[in-house]
């Protein structure tokens, strides 16, 4: 089956700008995790979905936000882009025990 | 909180090279363990697993034991390939919490 893809694979935007990145998870999952991951601070968590519903927050300011539609496929913005949000943005999905990562997206912010 | 720590990198070996990569973690219940690799370029993909303590996780010749005495998952490998360059993730995740938390990596380069 289908593992969980990620869209767009890469993105350069400028400072102050929003962007929209998008995943769709592996047919059946129900759950949505994602991860910033960065040289400096490693995969930090940044929110879960499950049923069209947050389940969980990591610590990122507001201009991070998510959702998740009833085919479970997840969408996360940032909004007012930062310099410091270049980054590779990593989505997991799961029906069980152990998570299934896309590719990533890696969002340039200059 | 629960964390995860794992030795760091580089880790540079020659082809069969017998490969050791340290794993600790710190958890309030009865966490499942995860080693996670990460090829350039690409997501992480898990490597193996174990959910309760004593069980050995197995997987393309990587082995880990998980370790509640002494808190721990080390990642082993008897003889390393060029293709095992990667980076290597340990990695927790409590029953009661869809949180899975992420040791730093460490970066392994194994040479010919």
């Amino acid at each position: 089956k289908a593992g969980v893809t990620q869209t767009p694979r890469y993105l350069i935007k400028t400072r102050g700008q929003q962007v929209t990145l998008s995943c769709s998870p592996i047919s059946g999952h129900r759950s949505v995790s994602w991860y910033q991951q960065t040289p400096g601070q490693g995969l930090q968590f940044l929110f879960e979905y499950f049923s069209e519903t947050q389940r969980n927050k990591g610590n990122f300011p507001g201009r991070f936000s998510g959702r998740q539609f009833s085919n479970s496929r997840s969408e996360m913005n940032v909004s007012t882009l930062e310099l410091g949000d270049s980054a590779l943005y990593l989505c997991a999905s799961t029906e069980g025990i152990g998570y299934t990562f896309g590719s990533g997206t890696r969002l340039t912010v200059v | 909180g629960d964390s995860v720590t794992q030795m760091e990198g580089p880790v540079t070996l020659s082809e069969e090279a017998f490969l050791t990569i340290n794993c600790t973690y710190t958890a309030t219940g009865y966490p499942s363990l995860f080693w996670y690799v990460q090829y350039p370029g690409e997501g992480l993909q898990l490597l193996l697993k174990a959910t309760k303590a004593d069980d050995k996780g197995s997987n393309k010749g990587f082995e880990a034991t998980y370790r509640k005495e002494t808190t721990s998952f080390h990642l082993e490998k008897g003889s390393v390939q060029v293709s095992d360059s990667a980076v290597y993730f340990c990695a927790l995740r409590e029953s009661n919490n869809n949180d899975m938390r992420f040791g730093a990596g460490t970066r392994l380069t194994v040479k010919p």
